[in-house]
């Protein structure tokens, strides 16, 4: 079975730390989606990458296709940064996204 | 542009009723899917749709029910609510699948008693 893990499962964190969250997969991809929930809200698409790197605010996204690896990073984080971030993966051009179970971040003030 | 719109927000039913949740894109996305998400199981699909008139099973169809008619709308029957099916739903759109940015609906809670 194709599967995404990320990891941590929950991280806590203090204001102005900077976060690294890691998903894994088991097989090639074609593209990598990072998505963010806030509580009780919808989801939003954060990223999409394929190679490479990916920048938008605090927020950096990499990829390493041969390792089958990506990690979200959050540079300065903030209280309003606290959500589950989801890693999704597509393993061809028009088959469904496959989701990691998510990334618990509490910033504290 | 409204993007995804999604309703109801909130549904609560009874054991054995059914009803339809409704998703609605003005973006002229291909792609519309339909997911269920549950505490510690992250998005599961339960069924999708590559254009109109076409569609397919995802993870966790049974006792759900989708149609296609047209580019813009892909609602999803509960054909006899079960207290399994309690859950958020959400429906997400993209020009194609995964290679192009997904837009998601903003959910629909859904009690079953």
């Amino acid at each position: 079975k194709n599967e995404v893990e990320q990891s941590p499962q929950n991280l806590t964190a203090q204001e102005g730390e900077f976060i690294t969250i890691n998903c894994s997969y088991s097989v090639g991809i074609s593209a990598l989606h990072w998505l963010q929930q806030h509580p009780g809200g919808g989801i939003v698409s954060l990223f999409m990458l394929s190679s490479g790197k990916k920048k938008h605010g605090r927020l950096i996204a990499t990829i390493n296709i041969q390792e089958k690896h990506s990690s979200l990073h959050i540079t300065a984080s903030h209280p309003r940064d606290s959500a589950v971030y989801i890693c999704a993966v597509a393993y061809s051009g028009n088959t469904p996204l496959v989701f990691g179970k998510g990334t618990r971040l509490s910033v504290i003030a | 542009n409204a993007g995804v719109t999604q309703t109801p927000k909130f549904q609560v039913l009874k054991t054995g009723q059914s009803m339809t949740l409704q998703c609605a894109q003005d973006m002229n996305h291909e792609y519309m899917s339909w997911y269920r998400q549950d505490p510690g199981m992250g998005l599961r699909l339960i069924h999708y749709s590559v254009g109109a008139g076409i569609t397919d099973q995802g993870e966790v169809p049974n006792g759900y029910n989708v149609s296609r008619s047209t580019t813009e709308d892909f609602p999803l029957r509960l054909l006899s609510a079960a207290p399994s099916q309690t859950s958020v739903y959400f429906c997400a759109t993209s020009r194609f699948s995964g290679t192009y940015g997904y837009t998601f609906g903003s959910g629909t809670r859904l009690t079953v008693v």
